[in-house]
């Protein structure tokens, strides 16, 4: 079982279109990353949240931090082909000094 | 600065054999980490440095594992006698500290043991 599940597992969608990525678990957590993996590549981190609540822009990526931090989001508007990939998140434990990764959706986006 | 740079990338060993990972972690990072990946647990960590001195090695699977730092350019992960079962991609990764900051991954090293 995965500290942190993170869901669809997999997304296939056209260019243009907009997806929602999440992030639960029932820990709470210092901080929490995002990172996108492309096939051959090591994961690349693209935002830390810290703050519960916390909302960050990434041009056309927004990440959010659940109030209680337990929880978070990564919202894609009007995806491209460049974004596809394997995006993990990964949080920081409030106890335990441990970083543990979920383990990924899959997105390809389709031109 | 190259970043973090792995050897080799690709592996394909007999089982029963030696395996011996490398990592250069990027300079003037204290934080090095060695992760595994596979499709059935996703990323997990195995091991990490703080300073060349290990500080958590809970996530070693088996004491056929082993890693040291000798310096604060260099990181090896040994297994020895490798199994089909080790197969994945093997990653290092370093940072500036431990969790908060950004962790820069190298390219993995594909491992298969046949």
């Amino acid at each position: 079982t995965q500290l942190l599940e993170q869901s669809p597992q997999f997304l296939s969608i056209q260019e243009g279109e907009n997806l929602t990525v999440y992030c639960n678990s029932s820990s709470v957590f210092s901080s929490l990353q995002w990172y996108r993996q492309e096939p051959g590549e090591g994961p690349v981190l693209l935002v830390t949240v810290v703050t519960g609540g916390e909302v960050k822009k990434l041009k056309r990526l927004t990440f959010q931090f659940g109030d209680a931090r337990k929880d978070s989001s990564l919202h894609i508007t009007a995806a491209q082909p460049g974004d596809t990939g394997l995006y993990l998140c990964a949080g920081e434990m409030e106890y335990g000094n441990k970083l543990v990764f979920g383990a990924g959706t899959i997105l390809r986006v389709k031109s | 600065d190259a970043g973090v740079i792995q050897s080799p990338r690709h592996e394909v060993t007999e089982m029963g054999q030696e395996v011996t990972l490398r990592c250069k972690p990027i300079s003037g990072h204290d934080y090095l980490f060695w992760y595994r990946q596979t499709m059935m647990r996703g990323l997990e960590l195995l091991i990490y440095f703080n300073n060349n001195v290990p500080i958590d090695d809970s996530g070693m699977p088996e004491d056929r594992f082993s890693a040291k730092m000798p310096n604060a350019s260099f990181s090896t992960l040994k297994i020895q006698p490798s199994e089909p079962r080790d197969s994945a991609v093997y990653f290092c990764a370093s940072s500036l500290d431990r969790w908060g900051t950004e962790a820069f991954f190298g390219q993995g090293t594909r491992l298969t043991v046949v």
